[in-house]
C-alpha cells in the first residue's frame, strides 16, 4: 500500500497570503489529522477529520481550517500567513474512528516558509 | 500546559548497548501510547504501541513499559545500531476522545559506532 502523500513538499509563501495543503491517506483510511511540527512548540495537534466531518480540533487560530472529500482525501487552508506559521505541517491518517489499536501513520509533511 | 514530557533533550550510546527512552505524562485519561522515530525531512514512523491494559509490549529490537501509577513510560532498545540514531517522540491518547495524539518533545538519540 502507498503511504500518507502530502503535497507540496515545499511551499514558500509571503506574509499575508493564503496556502493549502494537500493530503491523499492511506488506501482505506478514512481518518485524516493533521499536526504542526516547529522547533519551539514540538509536533501539536490541528485537527481531525473522519467521513468528511471534523472531529477534533486543536488550539490554533480560526486561520487555520481543513476539509475532507468523500475519496478521504484532505486538505488545510491557512490564511493571512504570518511568519510564526513557517513549520513542517504533517498529515496523518488511521483506518478506524477512534478507540482501536492501530497508530497513526504520518506522512512526509510540507515544510511551509513564509517570508 | 504539557501533558507529555520528555526529560531528556538527548541520548548518547555505543553500538550493541542498550538505549532507554523516558517518558512522563499526566493526563490519566489516556489510555493508548505510542513511540515514533523521526529522520530530518521525514515524518514520524510509528515503532511501537501499548495500551493501558497492559504493562509491557515487545516487537524485535524494541520493548516499551508502561507504569501507569507513576504515569511514566519508557522504550528500551536492544541492541541499539548506528542506523537508530534519529529523534523519539512519545505519544498519548485518550482514545474515547478520538484519534488526537499529544506528543512529547522528543529525544534525539545517537548511536555511536
Amino acid at each position: 500500500k502507498a503511504g500518507v502523500t502530502q503535497t507540496p513538499r515545499y511551499l514558500i509563501k509571503t506574509r499575508g497570503q493564503q496556502v493549502t495543503l494537500s493530503c491523499s491517506p492511506i488506501s482505506g483510511h478514512r481518518s485524516v489529522s493533521w499536526y504542526q511540527q516547529t522547533p519551539g512548540q514540538g509536533l501539536q495537534f490541528l485537527f481531525e477529520y473522519f467521513s468528511e466531518t471534523q472531529r477534533n480540533k486543536g488550539n490554533f487560530p480560526g486561520r487555520f481550517s481543513g476539509r475532507q472529500f468523500s475519496n478521504s482525501r484532505s486538505e488545510m487552508n491557512v490564511s493571512t500567513l504570518e511568519l510564526g506559521d513557517s513549520a513542517l505541517y504533517l498529515c496523518a491518517s488511521r483506518s478506524g474512528a477512534g478507540g482501536g489499536n492501530s497508530p497513526l501513520h504520518f506522512g512526509n509533511g510540507t515544510r511551509l516558509t513564509v517570508t | 500546559d504539557q501533558q507529555v514530557k520528555q526529560n531528556s533533550p538527548s541520548l548518547s550510546v555505543q553500538e550493541g548497548r542498550i538505549s532507554i527512552l523516558n517518558c512522563d505524562y499526566t493526563n490519566s485519561m489516556f489510555d493508548y501510547f505510542l513511540w515514533y522515530k523521526k529522520y530530518p525531512a521525514e515524518g514520524p514512523t510509528f515503532l511501537i504501541s501499548i495500551s493501558s491494559i497492559k504493562d509491557k509490549n515487545e516487537d524485535g529490537r524494541f520493548t516499551v513499559f508502561l507504569n501507569k501509577s507513576a504515569k511514566h513510560l519508557s522504550l528500551h532498545i536492544v541492541p541499539s545500531q548506528p542506523g537508530d540514531s534519529a529523534v523519539y517522540f512519545c505519544a498519548a491518547s485518550d482514545r474515547a476522545a478520538g484519534n488526537k495524539l499529544t506528543f512529547g518533545g522528543g529525544t534525539r538519540v545517537l548511536v555511536k559506532p
